[in-house]
């Protein structure tokens, strides 16, 4: 099993909405990601954690506020966000972090539309 | 700071014809990535290549990594219309940043 599953799959929010986007994935890995990607541009990395605990930010706006409350979930908590924050959001994971050869994996990503 | 560049960034290609999207990146790495992604599709991991020299190939995709250049190559052989997407090269930096390539949108036509 190499799912990594994010809900929701479509956000619309308004600027003073509070929101979270969940990421859950069950292959052991112990580094969990999220990026943003705007159309047509890569992904831009957002957050790492590695084993439970914020490894990077990416000078990332605290609108913007990652969680992790176990080893298999990751969420991103949304709060006063811009309609230029609308994107497709991205969890990733991968094997224990430093280990040759780890393979990122992708859930399906969220849409965000902030209006 | 980190940068990842492929060309060419567009790329419109026959049916059955042979090219290759290129990716340079500045910084020393040992390992690069190659993703697949369809239009509204999450990325889909094509490759890994660990070391100077590494070649992998899958089926009409070969991709290949020279770390003394810093330079990755995806070669497509006899292209086919289920080839078209976007391919983007992942360079790892400092144990698990990723950080991905501008991105090539291929299009094969018949």
């Amino acid at each position: 099993d190499t799912e990594v599953t994010q809900t929701p799959k479509h956000l619309v929010m308004g600027m003073t909405n509070k929101k979270s986007l969940k990421c859950e994935q069950h292959m052991g890995h112990r580094a969990m990601y999220w990026y943003k990607q705007k159309a047509k541009k890569p992904p831009e990395l957002m957050f790492v954690y590695s084993y439970e605990k914020l490894s990077i930010n990416e000078s990332v706006p605290s609108r913007f506020s990652p969680e992790c409350p176990n080893s298999s979930l990751l969420n991103l908590h949304l709060h006063a966000l811009q309609p230029e924050d609308s994107a497709l959001y991205l969890c990733a994971s991968s094997q224990a972090p430093g280990n040759s050869g780890n393979t990122i994996y992708f859930g399906e990503g969220s849409w965000l539309t902030v209006v | 700071e980190l940068k990842v560049e492929q060309n060419p960034l567009f790329l419109s290609m026959q049916e059955g014809k042979n090219y290759t999207i290129y990716c340079n990146y500045s910084t020393t790495s040992d390992r690069l990535y190659w993703y697949r992604q369809d239009p509204g599709k999450s990325l889909e991991s094509l490759f890994v290549l660990l070391s100077n020299g590494a070649v992998k190939q899958e089926g009409r995709l070969m991709a290949s990594l020279d770390t003394k250049a810093r330079l990755s190559t995806l070669h497509i052989t006899a292209a086919v219309h289920d080839l078209s997407a976007t391919y983007f090269c992942a360079v790892v930096y400092t144990g698990n940043q990723f950080y991905f390539g501008t991105g090539t949108s291929l299009t094969v036509i018949p």
